[in-house]
């Protein structure tokens, strides 16, 4: 059964500082991974995606995450956080099905970005 | 850059009140999807649709609900007597494969 796990319900940095959200899998398959972000009082916006291609994924806005099959992690990362950065961020797997995807959202991280 | 739409972007209604939410998928998806989100809490899956079917559906999904495609563009939600409990954001998804692009969410307000 899948399962995702966001080890921080929160996150506070420095603007400026690095970003880390941390993300744990469990899947039954290789899956497809995803970053959503969703702003206060928007939708959600797909940041990055890791569908078994490259390991290390670049997305939008400067993040990037690495995917760690032998630690089923899926860490998000940015170098230097941005006021704009602040949301919630949601973790994602997916394992295509014969006639969906059968997508598992993470319980989220909330990212304060501190002036 | 095509997007999902979904109308409206807020809905008040009253407890038993049939309530219809809306969705435009992006026009060469096949797959379409319904999600909640109840306020401070994750995202829930509540149903796919492929083929003019449902493809799956959650517990969540019980008799109130339906959807439909009713034109081969408008992809909607109906839920047929409103609970307080169904007071969430309700995303629309659609993908072609693998990655799923999602709408603005419509908030309902059920009092």
């Amino acid at each position: 059964a899948q399962s995702v796990t966001q080890l921080d319900s929160h996150v506070s940095v420095s603007e400026g500082t690095p970003v880390l959200l941390r993300c744990n899998y469990s899947s039954s398959y290789s899956p497809s991974l995803f970053w959503y972000v969703q702003h206060p009082n928007k939708g959600l916006q797909l940041l990055l995606k890791y569908t078994s291609a490259a390991t290390l994924v670049k997305g939008i806005n400067g993040f990037e995450a690495e995917f760690k099959k032998s630690e089923t992690s899926f860490h998000l990362t940015k170098p230097s956080a941005h006021m704009s950065d602040a949301a919630e961020y949601f973790c994602v797997v997916s394992e295509l099905k014969t006639s969906y995807d059968k997508v598992i959202f993470g319980p989220g991280t909330s990212l304060s970005v501190i002036p | 850059e095509p997007e999902v739409t979904q109308t409206p972007s807020h809905q008040v209604t009253q407890m038993g009140q049939e309530v219809i939410l809306r969705c435009v998928p992006i026009s060469n998806h096949l797959y379409f999807y319904w999600y909640r989100q109840i306020l401070g809490q994750k995202v829930e899956f509540l149903v796919s649709f492929y083929n003019n079917e449902i493809s799956e559906k959650s517990e969540i999904f019980d008799d109130q609900f339906s959807v439909e495609r009713p034109d081969g563009s408008n992809f909607t939600l109906k839920i047929r007597s409103t609970k307080l409990e169904d007071s969430a954001m309700y995303f629309c998804a659609s993908s072609v494969i693998e990655t799923q692009y999602f709408g603005p969410g419509t908030r309902l307000l059920v009092l």
